[in-house]
């Protein structure tokens, strides 16, 4: 059973292009999570989902960022029109349900020149 | 809501002197607490974590921490530290097993 795994794991992209950050989650897992650590700062939570189902995006800035799990695939964090601010690392941990543990892929780390 | 406060945001300790990493948390709920542990440009990995029953928990590496409900607190703590427990140490708190909001996080240095 492979961990959580995120892709890509490094990331460029010039101010005003899109980035697309995804995360496949464990098998059997239907909860996931983003968070954003940004340099020197902790993790900043983002977003919960479940298949197909936004559950809390009271972490998730108001513009620019989305986050979806559909059915089928991967969970894809979308960043329209970065901006230099938008570097950070992207984290992303899946969980089989509710009261089991979460666990963590490798990150995303995303640079805006 | 839940919130966890790191005291500290480095610590820095000689190599075999105790290490002590802050947490108190705000939860409406008894909490569940963890611990992760982060080296450079790594993921994340679990330490410990305290979901109910004994309040001294026991994780890898020779860590441990111990929930206090009283001083809605949850220290990491290690007798002896070593040159390889130098990373980042991030404190959690959730209501439920993984829901979890971190703390800002406690960079760790180890000297020689």
């Amino acid at each position: 059973n492979a961990g959580v795994m995120q892709n890509p794991r490094h990331l460029v992209r010039r101010r005003g292009q899109e980035a697309r950050l995804r995360c496949s989650p464990m098998k059997g897992h239907s909860h996931v999570y983003w968070y954003r650590q940004l340099p020197e700062e902790g993790l900043k939570f983002m977003v919960y989902l479940q298949k197909e189902n936004i559950i809390d995006e009271s972490g998730m800035p108001k513009e620019r960022f989305s986050a979806e799990f559909p059915k089928e695939g991967p969970s894809i964090l979308r960043i329209q029109q970065v901006v230099r601010g938008d570097s950070a690392a992207y984290f992303c941990a899946s969980a089989e349900g509710q009261n089991t543990e979460a666990f963590f892929g490798q990150g995303t780390r995303l640079t805006v020149v | 809501a839940q919130s966890v406060t790191q005291l500290g945001s480095h610590v820095s300790v000689s190599e075999g002197a105790l290490v002590l990493l802050r947490c108190n948390y705000s939860s409406s709920v008894p909490p569940y607490l963890f611990w992760y542990v982060q080296y450079p440009n790594q993921g994340l990995q679990l330490l410990l974590k305290y979901t109910t029953g004994a309040t001294l928990v026991k994780g890898i590496n020779g860590f441990e921490a111990e929930f206090k409900k009283s001083e809605t607190s949850f220290h990491l703590t290690k007798p002896s530290a070593h040159m390889s427990d130098a990373a980042e140490y991030f404190c959690a708190v959730s209501e439920t097993n993984n829901d979890m909001r971190f703390g800002a996080g406690t960079r760790l240095t180890v000297k020689p």
